[in-house]
């Protein structure tokens, strides 16, 4: 079936520096992708999204990559920051407009 | 900014009672999702709507169900409460496939 993975449950990093966090998906079929940051007491929050036909997109501060070929994605946070410490979810589409979410990555920044 | 607004951020019940979740949203948004979340489970669909009066079952519909009533209101309906329903419950809406989910700041719902 389809799943959408994280590659580590905790991810801590030192403030300022940059913070990779990995998803690996199973459906090659799965079109859109998308990354949200959970903070505590509160809904997930959207922070960027890549379709397929894409393999790189760059927000603020953020950066998305899509491998198609291993199925493998990632966020990239540059100069990571304490109000950056939550929860990050990737999540997959396959072309019905229901996401399958991962499982969830705990990013702790150090002071 | 989308806002999507529930209407209970905590909400305490007893078992076998009838329970409403509401859920607002003020973008002229297609579809809304319900979902749970529960530690080392992630977000589970319950329910989804992509337009009004329609409903469609996720993957965990069993002891749920919904109404959509209205474009900006998807209510989540617990015909009677269950211990093992105590849960964070989230909402979410887009504004159609292959756009991103927004969502509520979540009910978290105790069952006694």
């Amino acid at each position: 079936g389809e799943s959408v993975g994280l590659h580590l449950p905790t991810l801590s990093v030192q403030e300022g520096d940059n913070s990779i966090i990995n998803c690996a998906y199973s459906n090659s079929a799965s079109d859109y992708f998308i990354w949200y940051k959970q903070e505590s007491g509160k809904g997930p929050q959207f922070i960027i999204d890549i379709r397929s036909n894409m393999d790189k997109r760059q927000g603020q501060r953020v950066t998305v990559l899509l491998n198609k070929t291993v199925k493998h994605l990632s966020l990239q946070i540059a100069a990571t920051q304490p109000g950056d410490s939550a929860v990050y979810f990737c999540a997959e589409n396959i072309n019905t407009g229901k996401l399958i979410f991962g499982q969830g990555t705990t990013l702790q920044v150090k002071p | 900014d989308v806002k999507v607004t529930q209407s209970s951020r905590y909400l305490v019940k007893r078992t076998g009672e009838k329970v409403f979740l509401e859920c607002v949203q003020d973008m002229d948004h297609e579809n809304m999702f319900w979902y749970r979340q529960d530690p080392g489970l992630g977000l589970r669909l319950i329910y989804f709507s992509y337009d009004v009066k329609m409903k469609e079952k996720g993957d965990i519909p069993e002891g749920y169900s919904v109404s959509r009533e209205k474009k900006e209101r998807f209510s989540l309906i617990l015909e009677s409460a269950s211990t093992n329903q105590t849960s964070m419950y989230l909402c979410a809406s887009s504004l159609g496939q292959g756009q991103p989910q927004h969502f509520g700041d979540g009910t978290r719902l105790s069952i006694l």
